[in-house]
């Protein structure tokens, strides 16, 4: 079956513009998660959906960012007024179960370039 | 708070050679522990798992026993192929917290 896709695969963006990254989750997955990864480190976690509502967004940087995820599926994490520092691979990545046993399925990524 | 501590790479191998990538952990309550491997080019994939002290995940060669005791998810192979090339991240899932913690990752080389 399909797995989570994530569009663009890449972006170039002007500092201070805003971003909009698509996530496609597993269908029936109900719980959807958004990572940052920078060049040499591992991911870092920035908010986590279950169904509709944001369960936990305690790693997002800031208020420039903010993710949304209306109907329980697709997923949208906005990025407005970026900055270079916002230069990094977004993942994407969902689970059927949040409560069980962890196991997530990641996205291919969107690098976000910012100049 | 929660944390996994990756051995530092990179790290290269001759073909066949035994592979140890060294992980240890820190967390509340009893995470789920993991290792995904990131191929050239693609995206993360998960390598094994295992949920609970003294399971063992394997796969493609790949093991990792969960030892609570040293709080470590070591991963292991006992003869690397060139295909095993790739960035290997440990990770631990608690279920209080509804998400993931990774490592910073290491990155395997295996030459011919």
């Amino acid at each position: 079956g399909a797995g989570v896709s994530q569009t663009p695969s890449n972006k170039v963006t002007e500092k201070g513009k805003y971003v909009e990254l698509r996530c496609d989750p597993i269908s029936g997955h109900t719980a959807l998660y958004w990572y940052r990864q920078s060049l040499g480190q591992g991911p870092e976690f920035l908010i986590y959906f279950q169904g509709t509502g944001a369960a936990d967004d305690s790693g997002l940087p800031n208020d420039r960012f903010f993710a949304v995820r209306p109907e329980g599926s697709v997923s949208t994490l906005k990025i407005q007024r970026t900055e270079r520092g916002d230069s990094a691979v977004y993942l994407c990545a969902s689970s059927l179960n949040p409560a069980g046993e962890g196991e997530q399925y990641f996205g291919p990524g969107t690098r976000l370039t910012v100049t | 708070g929660n944390s996994v501590t990756q051995m530092e790479g990179p790290v290269t191998l001759s073909e066949e050679a035994f592979l140890t990538i060294n992980c240890t952990y820190t967390a509340t309550g009893y995470p789920s522990l993991f290792w995904y491997v990131q191929y050239p080019g693609e995206g993360l994939q998960l390598l094994l798992k295992a949920t609970k002290a003294d399971d063992k995940g394997s796969n493609k060669g790949f093991e990792a026993t969960y030892r609570k005791e040293t709080t470590s998810f070591h991963l292991e192979k006992g003869s690397v192929q060139v295909s095993d090339s790739a960035v290997y991240f440990c990770a631990l899932f608690n279920t209080n917290a509804g998400k993931s913690t990774f490592g910073d990752g290491t990155t395997l080389t295996v030459k011919p």
